[in-house]
């Protein structure tokens, strides 16, 4: 059963659209919820949420954490075409399994 | 900005050859990772180092696997007896603190023939 279960997975916008992505996971030693942008290669770290209800918040992107109910969602406002990437959704539980990821929601951004 | 260096960015073996990966921590971080992300699959955890020693490791990390930080720079994830199910995107990361914001590298796209 996946721990990280990201949606949708592929979504496909017009520059200029907000898109919001979504994250639902396991609270099983649930510690925080991290966001990666993949676009190429390497994930790169976007955002760590630990409190519920706080929006964390970097220029056009934003993000929050409900653990009441389980889920984050990002927010990507204005979208251009260099947000066209996969996010990646990562549960940190304090155990030993490191970060535990989402398989990703692939975003296209077309002109 | 300080980056996380892989090398090689591509490695093609036999199966059941011995592979060395390279990395290069971010100079001031303190935890090392390892993982990997088999093609159109999650990134997986495979380990994580502190201190000199294996502080968490995976049931993907099993005794084919090694790691080791042989100077003070370098970060390496030995693969005694590659096999086919091995051919994968290995990731090394580096955090100052456990588990968060870690910088990922580009990667090491390895390929078991």
């Amino acid at each position: 059963e996946d721990k990280v279960v990201q949606s949708p997975l592929s979504l496909v916008v017009h520059e200029g659209d907000t898109v919001t992505l979504n994250c639902s996971y396991e609270v099983t030693n649930f510690r925080s919820l991290l966001w990666y942008k993949q676009e190429k290669k390497a994930p790169t770290f976007l955002f760590m949420l630990t409190s519920s209800g706080i929006e964390k918040k970097s220029g056009r992107l934003s993000s929050i954490l409900d653990k009441k109910e389980l889920f984050s969602i990002l927010n990507i406002t204005a979208t251009q075409t260099g947000d066209s990437a996969i996010y990646l959704c990562a549960r940190e539980g304090g155990g030993a399994d490191g970060l535990t990821f989402g398989k990703g929601t692939h975003l296209i951004i077309q002109p | 900005e300080p980056e996380v260096t892989q090398t090689p960015s591509h490695q093609v073996t036999q199966m059941g050859q011995e592979v060395i990966l390279r990395c290069v921590p971010i100079s001031n971080h303190l935890y090392f990772y390892w993982y990997r992300q088999i093609l159109g699959q999650k990134v997986e955890f495979l380990v994580s180092f502190y201190n000199n020693e294996i502080s968490e490791k995976s049931e993907i990390f099993d005794d084919q696997f090694s790691v080791e930080r042989p100077d003070g720079s370098n970060f390496t994830l030995k693969i005694r007896s590659t096999k086919l199910e091995d051919s994968a995107m290995y990731f090394c990361a580096s955090s100052v603190i456990h588990n968060e914001k870690l910088f990922f590298g580009s990667g090491t796209q390895l390929s078991v023939l």
